[in-house]
């Protein structure tokens, strides 16, 4: 199994500001997800990120707005920049350890902004 | 693109009784994996089952099983003897295999309570 440690585990944050959620896992992975998770609502998958290359975004996201760092192969960070209220929401990163076979979560980030 | 739907926002059952969530999911690809994952209030993310999409033989676990009808593209979660502790919401995923392996697909969740 991978035991994958995200932080902050919450934060209230000022509208226009940013926040950076870091995500750190156990075991040396290729790809990292990051997952966005609206009050009440299913988990969307952000943005897909590799080591040593950009991250690949999904339709709704853009890399302006979720820049994702990816320095290593056990360790990503997630950006989420200029806040509105909007953004208010769970934020999970994701791996699948061993390769092809069950993915695991960080405990979440919960974002309020205000 | 894949969808997923969970067409039970709630859902509510005694202890030690049966209970079974429904989903059904759409796709064209051939190679792909089906999940249920179950987050109580903790948020944490707990894989309850998964069944790949080549085998028929329906996956158990314990107390949970599936039924996989992949024609019909549906895959139900059987919940046994439920227990106080399987209160949670519960969520049907899905992934292609390959390099998109991991990429999930998720339905809305069906919120499960289990009463005593």
């Amino acid at each position: 199994s991978a035991v994958i440690s995200q932080k902050p585990s919450r934060d209230i944050c000022q509208r226009g500001t940013s926040l950076t959620i870091q995500c750190q896992v156990d075991s040396q992975v290729t790809m990292m997800f990051w997952y966005r998770q609206q009050p009440g609502q299913s988990l969307t998958l952000i943005a897909t990120a590799n080591q040593g290359s950009e991250a690949t975004y999904e339709s709704g996201f853009v890399i302006d707005k979720f820049p994702i760092s990816r320095p290593n192969l056990t360790f990503s960070t997630l950006t989420v920049s200029n806040m509105s209220p909007e953004d208010s929401s769970i934020y999970l990163c994701s791996v699948v350890w061993p390769i092809d076979t069950e993915a695991f979560f960080g405990q979440g980030t919960r974002l309020t902004v205000v | 693109a894949q969808t997923v739907t969970q067409s039970q926002p709630e859902m509510s059952v005694q202890e030690a009784e049966t209970v079974t969530l429904s989903c059904t999911y759409d796709t064209s690809e051939n190679n792909y994996y089906l999940f249920w994952y179950k987050q109580p209030p903790s948020r944490q993310m707990i894989l309850v089952i998964r069944q790949e999409a080549y085998k028929q033989q329906n996956a158990t676990e314990n107390r949970f099983s599936v039924n996989f009808q992949k024609a019909a593209k549906s895959f139900s979660l059987k919940i046994s003897d439920s227990q106080l502790g399987d209160t949670a919401m519960y969520f049907c995923a899905f992934t292609a295999g390959g390099t998109s392996y991991g990429k999930l697909t998720f339905g809305q969740g069906t919120i499960l309570t289990v009463h005593p």
